[in-house]
């Protein structure tokens, strides 16, 4: 079975501060990946998705960037955080190839509180 | 663009009451939208309650059943029955088909009181 697993449960972090944010999938090979976010109060939002290593595409700007190193890790950082960074990012995986449908398998999240 | 509309909660019903939450929905950009409702139990990540990816079928899991209905542009949650355990929140979602590209409403939050 696949799992999904995202670090850190939750941060506190100082404006201006670096962050790091991962996820990692076990069980499935060349998964669709996606972080989505979710300020406080608003909508979930897909920030970035990748179909390969070393591929990603930013779909939002936030002022935040994205990287597959692994087939199976996908990293979420920026080297200076914003108070709107604050909110609940979460992780997803999609199965491969064009015609596999659109149904997310999220991760548990985590939750940012920049102060 | 594309765009989700639901229930604003907080809702809060009794155990054994009926439920719906209200999803309706605007897809400019994508011919065939495939709808999902998520949901977020307390303390666990989102995972997926039921979708249905062609307009006019019914999709049901634990009790919950939503349709799919593309004159209406709607795709509401019910419930005949709630349990305490239903509690949680819960997210209607439109779907670009084959893309993993979802948009979200805003979730509802639904307390049910034994």
């Amino acid at each position: 079975a696949q799992t999904i697993h995202q670090w850190p449960v939750a941060e506190i972090k100082a404006v201006g501060s670096p962050l790091s944010l991962g996820c990692t999938i076990k069980g499935k090979s060349s998964p669709n990946l996606y972080w989505y976010w979710q300020a406080t109060g608003g909508t979930l939002q897909q920030l970035f998705y990748s179909i390969t290593v070393g591929q990603v595409e930013s779909v939002v700007q936030l002022n935040l960037s994205a990287s597959r190193p692994k087939d199976d890790q996908f990293i979420l950082s920026t080297e200076k955080l914003l108070l709107s960074h604050s909110g609940f990012y979460l992780c997803a995986w999609r199965h491969p190839g064009p015609y596999s449908g659109n149904t997310l398998y999220f991760g548990e999240g985590s939750r940012l509180i920049v102060v | 663009g594309d765009s989700v509309t639901q229930t604003e909660g907080p809702v809060t019903v009794s155990e054994s009451e009926s439920l719906i939450i209200n999803c309706t929905y605007s897809a400019t950009s994508i011919a065939y939208p495939n709808l999902f409702w998520y949901v977020r139990y307390p303390g666990e990540g989102l995972q997926l309650l039921l979708k249905v990816i062609t307009a006019g079928q019914k999709g049901s899991s634990r009790g919950f059943e939503a349709t799919y209905n593309k004159e209406t542009t709607s795709f509401h949650l019910q419930k005949a029955s709630v349990q305490e355990s239903d509690s949680a929140v819960y997210y209607c979602a439109l779907g670009e088909p084959n893309t993993g590209k979802l948009t979200f409403g805003d979730g509802t939050v639904l307390t049910v009181k034994p």
